[in-house]
C-alpha cells in the first residue's frame, strides 16, 4: 500500500512566524503534489514537484515555497504566517497511472 | 476561473437509493477525470476514473458517466450506504501520462446518506 505521511496532524502558529509543513512518501512516486483545502473552494494546487530539486507553481503560490532535496520529502514553507494561511494542507504522490494518493492532511491555524 | 464546478455543495440520499453527484468541466483539453472520497480529518481517496474514450466506467456499486459534449460527468452510487457520507471530490487532468500533470479538483460535494 502507498503511504503518504505529514509530519503533523494539527498545527498552531503565529502571524510572522516560519512554518514548515513536512510530506514523505514510499513508493519512489516521482510527482508530489500541495494543495490546500478550504470550505466552498475545494482542494487548491500550490505547489507541485515531478523531480528531486524541481517544482512548479500550482494555481496559488503567493506566500509559499517548496522543497525537493529527497525523491520520497516534499516541504512546504510558509515564510510568514498570515492568518489567511489558516487552512487544511494535504499532500499528495502520484503513481505512473496518475492517480494521485493523499496523506492525512495537517490542520493549521495561524493566529 | 473555476474550471471544474461540483454546483451542489450538498446531497441527502436515503439507503438504498441511488445517489447521483455532478461535475461540470470548462477546459475541453481534460481527458481524463477523477472522483475522490474525504471523510473529516482523513486526506482524500481515490474512488474511480474515466478516460475521455469511455463514457462510462462501473467499479461495484459506483459508476462514472463522461458526456464529452456536454463537458459533464457524474458519479452513480447504487444502492446507497450511510458508509458513502463524505465529501466528494471531481477532478480533471489534461493528458493521462507525462510527468508533473496537475489535476483540478471541483469544490466538492457532501453526500449525507441517512437511515
Amino acid at each position: 500500500d502507498v503511504k503518504v505521511t505529514q509530519s503533523s496532524r494539527y498545527l498552531v502558529k503565529r502571524t510572522g512566524e516560519k512554518v514548515f509543513l513536512e510530506c514523505v512518501q514510499d513508493m519512489d512516486h516521482e510527482n508530489m503534489f500541495w494543495y490546500r483545502q478550504d470550505p466552498g473552494l475545494g482542494l487548491r494546487l500550490i505547489y507541485f514537484s515531478y523531480d528531486v530539486k524541481m517544482k512548479e507553481k500550482g494555481d496559488i503560490p503567493e506566500g509559499y515555497s517548496v522543497s525537493r532535496e529527497k525523491k520520497e520529502r516534499f516541504s512546504l514553507i510558509l515564510e510568514s504566517a498570515s492568518t489567511n494561511q489558516t487552512s487544511m494542507y494535504l499532500c499528495a504522490s502520484r503513481d505512473p497511472s496518475n492517480e494521485q494518493f493523499f496523506g492525512p492532511g495537517t490542520r493549521l491555524t495561524v493566529l | 476561473d473555476q474550471q471544474v464546478k461540483q454546483n451542489s455543495p450538498s446531497l441527502s440520499v436515503q439507503e438504498g437509493r441511488i445517489s447521483i453527484l455532478n461535475c461540470d468541466y470548462t477546459n475541453s483539453m481534460f481527458d481524463y477525470f477523477l472522483w475522490y472520497k474525504k471523510y473529516p480529518a482523513e486526506g482524500p481517496t481515490f474512488l474511480i476514473s474515466i478516460s475521455s474514450i469511455k463514457d462510462k466506467n462501473e467499479d461495484g456499486r459506483f459508476t462514472v458517466f463522461l458526456n464529452k459534449s456536454a463537458k459533464h460527468l457524474s458519479l452513480h452510487i447504487v444502492p446507497s450506504q450511510p458508509g458513502d457520507s463524505a465529501v466528494y471530490f471531481c477532478a480533471a487532468s489534461a493528458g493521462v501520462t507525462g510527468g508533473g500533470n496537475k489535476l483540478t479538483f471541483g469544490t466538492g460535494t457532501q453526500l449525507k446518506v441517512e437511515l
